[in-house]
């Protein structure tokens, strides 16, 4: 493993279905973040964590779930997916220090909720 | 609701000419900035990351920030086809989370050959 890694690539999934992203990253990076992108809409933060043991809430957190367990992996759940979760998901880690800021990507899953 | 603004394009310019992309922010009190480059079906790429007034340079890219009128831009010189992608930019935010950003829509470059 090299960075940070995501799966599945794509997914499709039916409407009521429980679904798990999984984010690996091998950085050692203390903080973890998930966004989803749509269309016109941007990269938008769902949920985030400093730290293992710590999560927070984005900007569009309601439908999602979050754990921390350990350094390197931070899964996304979605209890009961609805058609409006159809969008491509990024992992993102930043690590402590220098440009404490600075945020590095996964590849990201493609979620088809229909 | 702190906000990053940006022109969705597409922007177009010809092959080695510059391209500038800009971008405003909302949250005065901001210290980071960053240019990612996302490829259609790709994930953001990090390229330029900004934190005083003034320009910095890494090769054929520049950015400039101004602080005081909350802008941030982005120039590609000798603009080339692979350069053709979209372009967010990013920003810290301050009273929330450490480390947390948020990022604008994007503007689309296409550069023709």
């Amino acid at each position: 493993i090299a960075g940070i890694t995501q799966a599945p690539t794509s997914q499709i999934l039916a409407a009521g279905r429980r679904m798990t992203l999984r984010c690996t990253q091998d950085m050692r990076h203390n903080a973890m973040y998930w966004y989803r992108q749509d269309l016109g809409l941007g990269l938008r933060l769902i949920h985030y964590s400093n730290t293992a043991g710590t999560t927070g809430k984005g900007e569009v957190p309601d439908g999602y779930s979050v754990s921390r367990a350990n350094t390197d992996d931070f899964p996304l759940t979605l209890a009961s997916a609805v058609p409006s979760q159809t969008s491509v998901y990024f992992c993102a880690s930043r690590p402590r220090g220098g440009s404490t800021d600075t945020q590095y990507f996964g590849p990201g899953t493609r979620l088809t909720v229909l | 609701q702190k906000e990053v603004e940006q022109n969705s394009g597409p922007l177009s310019v010809p092959e080695g000419a510059i391209a500038s992309l800009n971008c405003t922010y909302s949250d005065r009190v901001s210290q980071s900035f960053f240019w990612y480059r996302q490829y259609s079906g790709k994930s953001p790429e990090l390229i330029m990351s900004i934190y005083s007034n003034g320009d910095k340079e890494d090769g054929r890219f520049t950015a400039q920030l101004n602080k005081a009128s909350q802008y941030v831009s982005l120039l590609i010189r000798d603009s080339q086809p692979s350069d053709s992608a979209t372009y967010l930019c990013a920003v810290n935010i301050r009273g929330g989370s450490q480390g947390n950003l948020i990022f604008g829509k994007g503007t689309k470059l296409s550069v023709k050959p």
